[in-house]
């Protein structure tokens, strides 16, 4: 089945702790994206890759990194600098077309101890 | 820079009523328009897309919409709510020249039995 696959669905970070979460994708998608959803403010975007080995800062990147060494994986890590990392976090990915659809993974949730 | 507004974040309807979302848009360039439908702790689905052509939009699970370029909007409907219907729902805008959306805040519906 072609998809996107998001690990782990919970994770727990402790102060001072960077931690990084897997995005991957099957379906030969060029371009792939992390959002940060939280209750009453939608979707922001927080990184985002048109093509292997490069990408761009989103709305809220601060606190954030990424990397794009493979056309299928787009790892994101929430560092230490991010202070309020509590949230839902969706991987997305799009074919290379201007009206190709964004396909969402099932999201991790990011919880502080 | 393009925006979406999503009014009332909350709808509750009675089962076998008429399911109206509203979505209004800024784009300074000819916009795609999105609905998303997210269920509890997981990922976004599309619904349905315009980009070009018929402004009358058909989707999955008897949704529509129809693109009013007069009124800048992209209402969502459903002419009889199910009890599945109960979820939140993402209008979001693009456009051929980037590769972002842009989200709006988002309307949770409840259905009454």
């Amino acid at each position: 089945d072609g998809g996107i696959t998001q690990s782990p669905k919970y994770l727990f970070r402790k102060e001072g702790q960077n931690v990084t979460l897997s995005c991957e994708q099957n379906l030969n998608h060029d371009a792939m994206y992390w959002y940060r959803q939280d209750p009453g403010q939608g979707l922001r975007l927080i990184y985002y890759s048109q093509i292997v080995n490069d990408f761009q800062k989103g709305d809220i990147a601060e606190g954030y990194s990424v990397s794009r060494e493979k056309k299928e994986s787009f790892p994101l890590t929430v560092t230490s600098a991010q202070k309020n990392p509590t949230a839902f976090y969706l991987c997305a990915s799009k074919g290379s077309g201007s009206v190709e659809t964004q396909y969402f993974g099932p999201g991790t949730r990011l919880l502080v101890l | 820079a393009q925006s979406v507004t999503q009014l009332g974040s909350h709808v509750s309807v009675s089962e076998g009523a008429l399911v109206l979302l509203r979505c209004n848009y800024s784009s300074s360039v000819p916009p795609y328009l999105f609905w998303y439908v997210q269920y509890p702790n997981q990922g976004l689905q599309l619904l349905l897309k315009y980009t070009t052509g018929a402004t009358l939009v058909k989707g999955i699970n008897g949704f529509e919409a129809e693109f009013k370029k007069s009124e800048t909007s992209f209402h969502l409907t459903k002419p009889s709510a199910h009890m599945s219907d109960a979820a939140e729902y993402f209008c979001a805008v693009g456009s051929e020249w980037d590769y972002k959306l842009s989200f709006g805040a988002g309307t949770t519906v409840t259905v009454r039995a």
